[in-house]
């Protein structure tokens, strides 16, 4: 069974900052790695999908990268903004299903 | 409008309740999916659906059942709530085949079972 596990758990960082949060998985044998954003009452929404055979893709900030034999993806945000505090979630799709990891609960204070 | 929408959003019962969460989709994709999430835990899949006909049990499936009444709606029942189901809900959409096969999440229910 996959297994996700993101670190860490909780990050508080100050405006400005470059942050990398990280996610890794037991089964290599993936399909996609998705990233998702959830803020407080809200759904998840989609931040950065990289295929199994992509090593990294961007999106104005986000930069997420993949690497299969070892099991890891990260996230890179560029130049965070109190805007960005939310819980980030990755995903690896696995035969079809989604196995997510518990989140990083990012706090950017001004 | 939202392209996946939950009813109800917010939902207290009763242990031994039968109670039953609705997702409608106006995104026309043929992939449905209900997650729940508890607190300091990830999404877990109790059910998925691919198309009408074709409904698969998730990680988590005990205590629940679904039906697909048609492509654009996927209901969760719980037949007999208990406590330790008390979660986040969150039905998701995907389209089949599709790269690059993201998942389209609703805002979800919060259920509470006393």
């Amino acid at each position: 069974k996959q297994e996700v596990t993101q670190i860490p758990a909780a990050l508080s960082v100050p405006e400005g900052e470059n942050l990398v949060l990280n996610c890794s998985f037991t089964d290599s044998a993936i399909y996609n790695l998705q990233w998702f954003r959830q803020d407080p009452g809200k759904g998840l929404t989609s931040l950065l999908l990289i295929q199994s055979s992509q090593r990294e893709q961007t999106s104005g900030r986000l930069n997420a990268s993949l690497d299969k034999s070892s099991g890891r993806s990260t996230l890179y945000i560029a130049a965070s903004q109190p805007g960005d505090s939310a819980t980030y979630l990755c995903a690896a799709r696995t035969l079809g299903r989604l196995y997510f990891g518990r989140g990083t609960q990012l706090t950017v204070w001004p | 409008d939202a392209d996946v929408t939950q009813t109800p959003r917010n939902r207290i019962t009763k242990t031994g309740k039968r109670i039953m969460l609705e997702c409608s989709q106006t995104k026309g994709h043929d992939r449905m999916y209900w997650y729940r999430q508890d607190p300091g835990l990830g999404l877990r899949l109790i059910y998925y659906s691919f198309d009408v006909k074709d409904i698969n049990k998730g990680e988590i499936s005990d205590g629940y059942s679904v039906s697909r009444q048609a492509q654009a709606k996927f209901s969760l029942s719980l037949e007999s709530a208990i406590p330790n189901q008390t979660a986040l809900y969150f039905c998701a959409t995907s389209d089949q085949p599709s790269t690059p096969d993201t998942q389209y999440f609703g805002p979800g229910t919060r259920l509470t079972v006393l």
